[in-house]
């Protein structure tokens, strides 16, 4: 079974304030690196696949950036906002056996205080 | 704009009974996953499929099974549901993994209560 850690498990923000959290994987067998967003009630949605070294991707006020070789990745929010409120979830997509599945972390629970 | 679709969203069963969850998607994805969610635990991955009439088990496949004999459904089956399956279940579909960065995409879920 593959680790995948979130961290912290919980952060509570002033409305305007950034934040970061981070996602840690297996170094090896490294396929891809998936950011969703998932709303209370609601499905998770896609924000980013991240599949280079190096690689950073942008949507909005939100951010991320990926380190293959030590295994982490992070991702930003700038001036959080009140419905940035959301659990933030990765998933490594390993390239070995079992490639099509994503291994899941626990999640991210972000709560954005007005 | 439908994408992933399940049924139903709220079911309570009592212990043995069985029941049968429906994924359907209209994007013409090869993949498709069931996920089961519970509280403290990340998404675990319960069986999926690589395309029309193939089934493979994923991380906790037990007191489960599944069937693709469409390529737009997928359907989760429970023969005897055990208070231990009480959790919710999400459906998600990609692309075949031909291209780089696809994403999954998710249904709403499927609340399932077994008393």
């Amino acid at each position: 079974i593959l680790n995948v850690e979130q961290s912290p498990q919980s952060l509570h923000v002033q409305e305007g304030d950034s934040t970061n959290f981070t996602c840690s994987f297996p170094s090896s067998n490294f396929y891809a690196l998936h950011w969703y967003r998932w709303e209370t009630a609601k499905s998770p949605e896609a924000l980013f696949v991240m599949t280079l070294n190096g690689d950073e991707k942008k949507k909005g006020r939100i951010s991320a950036t990926l380190n293959t070789k030590e295994g982490y990745s992070y991702l930003y929010i700038k001036g959080s906002q009140p419905e940035d409120s959301a659990t933030y979830l990765c998933a490594f997509q390993g390239s070995g056996a079992g490639s099509y599945q994503l291994t899941f972390g626990k999640g991210t629970k972000l709560s954005v205080i007005p | 704009n439908a994408g992933v679709t399940q049924t139903p969203k709220f079911r309570v069963l009592k212990t043995g009974q069985s029941m049968t969850l429906l994924c359907a998607q209209d994007m013409n994805h090869e993949y498709m996953y069931w996920y089961r969610q519970d509280p403290g635990m990340g998404l675990r991955l319960i069986h999926y499929s690589v395309g029309e009439g193939t089934t493979a088990k994923g991380e906790v496949p037990d007191g489960y099974n599944v069937s693709r004999l469409k390529k737009q459904n997928f359907l989760l089956g429970l023969e005897s549901a055990a208070p231990s399956q009480t959790s919710v279940y999400f459906c998600a579909s990609s692309p075949a993994r031909t291209n780089s960065n696809q994403p999954q995409h998710f249904g709403d879920g499927t609340r399932l209560s077994i008393l």
